[in-house]
């Protein structure tokens, strides 16, 4: 999936704990979205960043959810104190610049959440 | 407030047919669109995509029209092959805007 690495592929957490999810965009991309996939439904946007700045975060829930994409080092999605409805896979994609048509996002392969 | 529509969640096509996979969206303001191809634990793939100010994009096996008037689109896929076998996203944006997608439809090619 043209370079974007998710890590962990699958994460297994207990109510009341922390998940953090990882993705180092392609070489050279600043502009990081992510995604999150509900069972039986299509990907809805939650926030997008640039580096250091987030540029949107529209589709994030008010609480426990937090982004960053630092200076240095990959973007990263904090859940905390997670409950049973945070399982779902999440999707990071990046683009070299804004999106585009001749610029679409390349996906990762994602992160399954699992919430005991 | 579902903006990009897929209503058939499922299709089958014989192998060498036509596959046509239909979008519906109701933001006027969506300036691009896209079709992403997903496998089962893997991430959407960028298939093909189409400006507002076109009707028509064609990439090989894959084509997508779309109708303005009737905000619709439709991916064609000809002939249909084995390895078509996915599910299918019909996504959409404008401006430098995040990325809306839809349910998604499974596609299915019988041998």
């Amino acid at each position: 999936n043209a370079g974007v690495m998710q890590n962990p592929r699958h994460l297994v957490r207990r109510r009341g704990q922390e998940a953090r999810l990882r993705c180092s965009p392609v070489k050279g991309h600043s502009h990081v979205y992510w995604y999150r996939q509900l069972p039986e439904e299509g990907l809805k946007f939650m926030v997008y960043l640039q580096k250091e700045n987030i540029i949107d975060e529209s589709g994030m829930p008010k609480e426990r959810f937090s982004a960053e994409f630092p200076k240095e080092g990959p973007s990263i999605l904090r859940i905390q104190q997670v409950v049973r409805g945070d399982s779902a896979a999440y999707f990071c994609a990046s683009s070299p610049y804004a999106t585009g048509d001749d610029q679409p996002q390349h996906f990762g392969d994602g992160t399954r959440l699992s919430i005991l | 407030d579902q903006q990009v529509k897929q209503n058939s969640p499922s299709l089958s096509v014989q192998e060498g047919r036509i596959s046509i996979l239909n979008c519906d969206y109701t933001n006027s303001m969506f300036d691009y669109f896209l079709w992403y191809k997903k496998y089962p634990a893997e991430g959407p793939t960028f298939l093909i995509s189409i400006s507002s100010i076109k009707d028509k994009n064609e990439d090989g096996r894959f084509t997508v029209f779309l109708n303005k008037s009737a905000k619709h689109l439709s991916l064609h896929i000809v002939p249909s092959q084995p390895g078509d076998s996915a599910v299918y996203f019909c996504a959409a944006f404008f401006g430098n805007e995040k990325l809306t997608f839809g349910t998604g439809t499974r596609l299915t090619i019988i041998p």
